[in-house]
């Protein structure tokens, strides 16, 4: 079970707002920057995410925040090319490891 | 540009042992945090050691006495050694870069079989 809590899945027609959500508690996301990484189709990972830094090339569709504990990846304007697997990481104090949640489906419909 | 190209997956059995490379481009290993994840099939990310850049190392419980991790300065390359391999242990390893304890670059990743 993991440390980190995201939404199974998530839709959006094209041009819609969706926003994915990754909580955890105060030893990882309330104490740590929080990365939110694209992986489509089981291909290698991208960061499009660090913290609330949008990595360079990656579209400003992408954005990030933080409440707390929970952190979230919003994408103003879906497009086809977003639908994809969104995972998120942080370090964990307690835990002394980085710890990934298990992942939203982002669907495009 | 950064660049991480993983090598040394193969089919292994149970028990056997193997050591995964991951060649650095762009930027030196010495100076940065790196990290090896690893993705079983069908499965989501699954982190598995972190070298911080003055040589502290962490591992996931799963691999932890199992796996080390080091790094070769002088031909910036990042390394997992990899012992006692079980089933479960079977996956697509990616090498990353760290910024700010969060992971900024992947590899494309290499795949470790093990099967009897």
């Amino acid at each position: 079970q993991s440390a980190l809590t995201q939404e199974a899945s998530v839709s959006g027609t094209v041009g819609q707002k969706v926003t994915l959500s990754c909580t955890g508690d105060s030893n990882n996301v309330g104490s740590y920057a929080v990365g939110w990484y694209q992986q489509i189709s089981h291909g290698a990972p991208r960061t499009v995410m660090l913290g609330t830094s949008l990595p360079s090339g990656i579209p400003d569709r992408f954005s990030g925040s933080k409440s707390g504990t929970t952190a979230s990846l919003t994408i103003s304007g879906l497009q086809p090319e977003d639908e994809a697997d969104y995972y998120c990481s942080t370090w964990d104090y307690s835990l002394s490891a980085y710890v990934f949640g298990p992942g939203t489906k982002v669907t495009v419909l | 540009e950064v660049q991480l190209v993983e090598s040394g997956g193969v089919l292994v059995q149970p028990g056997g042992s193997l050591r995964l490379s991951c060649a650095a481009s762009g930027f030196s290993v010495s100076t940065n945090y790196m990290s090896w994840v690893r993705q079983a099939p069908g499965k989501g990310l699954e982190w598995v050691s972190v070298i911080y850049s003055g040589g502290t190392t962490y591992y996931a419980d799963s691999v932890k006495g199992r796996f080390t991790i080091s790094r070769d300065n002088s031909k910036n390359t990042l390394y997992l050694q990899m012992s006692s391999l079980r089933a479960e242990d079977t996956a697509v390893y990616y090498c990353a870069r760290d910024k700010g304890l969060v992971v900024a670059s992947w590899g494309r990743g290499t795949l470790v079989t093990v099967v009897s």
